[in-house]
């Protein structure tokens, strides 16, 4: 099953212009991290957010997360085309800290 | 190499046949786990492993699909009589051990499987 649902479930932007994803979840999480997985290619690992961390900042990226809301959202900055990619958020749950429960992800465009 | 390996990269097999697909984690890297992502979802969990023993199995859809891990490195995902449902990339990662490290998992590029 799947823990997250992300929004939306498309974008397109262009270049230059800052893209905003949005999860949600269900359960208490001790962790909560972003991917990224380009056509036909295994997924990359973009940036970890502990539960006690509200925001977090990488580069490009800047992660919030919302514990009591059970919400998380991943910005990224002066898109480039380059970043046209599908993302993913991915939780690891209380108890189950073992594994990685997936989002349905969110696939973004940037256009030049 | 320096990352996860899987191999075959792409398989085609008829309904029925027998499947396995591998996984080479990066040294060192204890945890091991298996997913499963169909067109357009996110990776869907199948089974961890600590070292040589599967932790969590709880993904496993039936008992046609089985994962070993005897050397506490490769493993080797086994489907039994495939079925067209079973067409989906099967994705490899492997972490440092639990409570270590950053907590990420390192992808391989995954198995393509497709069952005719």
């Amino acid at each position: 099953s799947q823990q997250g649902e992300e929004d939306p479930q498309a974008l397109s932007i262009q270049e230059g212009e800052n893209a905003t994803m949005n999860c949600s979840y269900k359960t208490s999480i001790n962790n909560l991290q972003w991917y990224r997985q380009n056509s036909g290619r295994g997924l990359v690992h973009l940036i970890l957010i502990r539960s006690n961390e509200r925001e977090k900042h990488s580069g490009r990226l800047r992660v919030t997360l919302d514990t009591s809301k059970k919400s998380s959202s991943l910005l990224i900055t002066a898109s480039r085309a380059a970043d046209t990619a599908s993302y993913f958020c991915a939780t690891a749950n209380t108890g189950t800290a073992s594994k990685l429960t997936f989002g349905t992800g969110t696939r973004l465009q940037v256009t030049l | 190499g320096a990352g996860v390996s899987q191999t075959p990269s792409n398989k085609v097999t008829e309904k029925g046949k027998y499947v396995e697909l591998r996984c080479d984690p990066i040294s060192g890297h204890t945890a091991l786990y298996w997913y499963r992502q169909s067109l357009g979802q996110g990776p869907e969990f199948l089974i961890y492993f600590q070292g040589t023993g599967a932790a969590d199995d709880s993904g496993l859809p039936n008992d046609r699909f089985f994962a070993v891990r005897p050397e506490g490195s490769v493993s080797t995902l086994k489907i039994q009589r495939t079925e067209r449902g079973d067409s989906a990339v099967y994705l490899c990662a492997s972490s440092t051990p639990l409570g270590l490290g950053t907590g990420e998992l390192f992808f391989g590029e995954g198995s393509r499987l497709t069952v005719l």
